[in-house]
């Protein structure tokens, strides 16, 4: 069993600059959740994707977006960066069948905005 | 609102002393809590999870936690502590029902371990 895997690990952009992050589900998920780990703070639910459409969205402006894909790997979008968007990025895969379901997480990307 | 504080924001330990971190929670709902742990530089790994049924849940690595409904609380404990076990360690309510699952996280609690 492949758990989740995120891709970069590392990335440096300045600002104004548009971003893309990848996120491959574990297997057997439908479902992936995205969250933004600021320093020194917990993380913070951006979006939900279930199905191939936004299942939720946290307290996040448009300019972050998301798709997931058929295979349910999925990408966060993040457009006309910002210094506080400089955080590490956490991709979680869930199965939704029921009111409950447990989030996996992956490593990560931290992502630098200079 | 939904919420988690964590009220301890660092905390040291010697080795093989014991532990407790705590963690209070605003929810509505019955809650669904969780502990994960994050190394440095690394995601975050399911320490333990309490959905139903027995208050005293036990995990990975020896740790345990107690779901205490008056206090709204649900405490971290592991009777000794190993070197290994210096990371962060954040608290979370799942806010489940109708479409989105998520998780609420605390702010995290840093454990350092002295020799």
């Amino acid at each position: 069993e492949t758990g989740v895997t995120q891709s970069p690990t590392h990335l440096i952009k300045t600002r104004g600059q548009q971003v893309t992050l990848r996120c491959s589900s574990q297997s057997g998920h439908n479902t992936v959740s995205w969250y933004q780990q600021a320093l020194g703070q917990g993380p913070q639910f951006i979006f939900q994707y279930y199905r191939e459409e936004e299942n939720g969205r946290g307290n996040f402006p448009p300019r972050f977006s998301g798709l997931q894909f058929p295979n349910y790997s999925s990408e966060l979008n993040v457009n006309a960066l910002e210094l506080d968007d400089s955080a590490l990025y956490l991709c979680a895969s869930s199965l939704k069948l029921s009111e409950v379901d447990e989030q996996f997480f992956g490593p990560g990307t931290r992502l630098t905005v200079l | 609102a939904q919420s988690v504080t964590q009220p301890d924001i660092h905390i040291t330990v010697s080795e093989g002393a014991s532990l407790e971190l705590r963690c209070n929670y605003s929810y509505g709902a019955t809650p669904y809590l969780f502990w994960y742990v994050q190394s440095p530089g690394q995601g975050l790994q399911l320490l333990l999870k309490y959905f139903s049924g027995d208050t005293l849940v036990q995990g990975i690595k020896g740790f345990e936690a107690e779901f205490k409904r008056s206090q709204s609380s649900f405490n971290l404990r592991k009777p000794s502590v190993h070197w290994s076990d210096a990371a962060e360690y954040f608290c979370a309510v799942g806010a489940y029902g109708g479409a989105t699952n998520k998780l609420i996280f605390g702010t995290g609690t840093l454990l350092a371990v002295q020799p």
